[in-house]
């Protein structure tokens, strides 16, 4: 079965300009959750879909958004960009939504702004 | 609210030994979650090992296992018989039924050969 798949791999964004980010979760995972990790703030949770819904959102910004298709594929927008969104983006995926469940987490995406 | 804390950055410890990383956390929960989980350097973020805190028993993987002390709030990640391949960063997280996921700052584990 192949695993979380993210893309792009790396991006380069200038200040202002805005970027999506893509997740593939694994086949028959229904739930996709998106954290942002710098060498400064660790993990931070941004949210979490499921069924198309976000059920569950951290303390970012409303420029950070999201989405998930019926497929369950997730995309993840960040609008007017600023140096401090230079991070990586890591996307992960579960069967479902209970807590005691594994997530796998995808490679990332390393974004940087200029 | 509740916090997830790693008081050690980083630590260092000889292929073959044994070497424990600690983590604690607040919360005024009685139903929780607990994970370690592992970044190897450029590659993709792995569960390690999972405690409920209904179970008073430590889990147990292989090599891994944890020290769970509930009225503490602590849970440390002992890694027995090092190995190269242990280098990583290591995340404890924390996870109820009606919140999101809480990771520490992580700790960055090295071998030395």
């Amino acid at each position: 079965k192949a695993g979380v798949t993210q893309t792009p791999r790396y991006l380069i964004k200038t200040r202002g300009q805005q970027v999506t980010l893509s997740c593939s979760p694994i086949s028959g995972h229904r739930s996709v959750s998106w954290y942002q990790q710098t060498p400064g703030q660790g993990l931070q949770f941004l949210f979490e879909y499921f069924s198309e819904t976000q059920r569950n959102k951290g303390n970012f910004p409303g420029r950070f958004s999201g989405r998930q298709f019926s497929n369950s594929r997730s995309e993840m927008n960040v609008s007017t960009l600023e140096l401090g969104d230079s991070a990586l983006y890591l996307c992960a995926s579960s069967v479902t939504r209970l807590p005691q469940e594994t997530q796998y987490f995808g490679p990332g995406t390393r974004l940087l702004v200029l | 609210a509740q916090t997830v804390t790693q008081s050690q950055p980083e630590m260092s410890v000889q292929e073959a030994e044994t070497v424990t990383l600690s983590c604690t956390y607040d919360t005024s929960e009685s139903d929780y979650y607990l994970f370690w989980y592992k970044q190897p350097p450029s590659r993709q973020m792995i569960l390690v090992i999972r405690q409920e805190a209904y179970k008073q028993q430590n889990a147990t993987e292989n090599r891994f296992s944890v020290n769970f002390q509930k009225a503490a709030k602590s849970f440390s990640l002992k890694i027995s018989d090092s190995q190269l391949g242990d280098a990583a960063m290591y995340f404890c997280a924390y996870v109820n039924r009606d919140d999101k996921i809480i990771f520490g700052k992580g700790t960055r584990l090295h071998i030395l050969p």
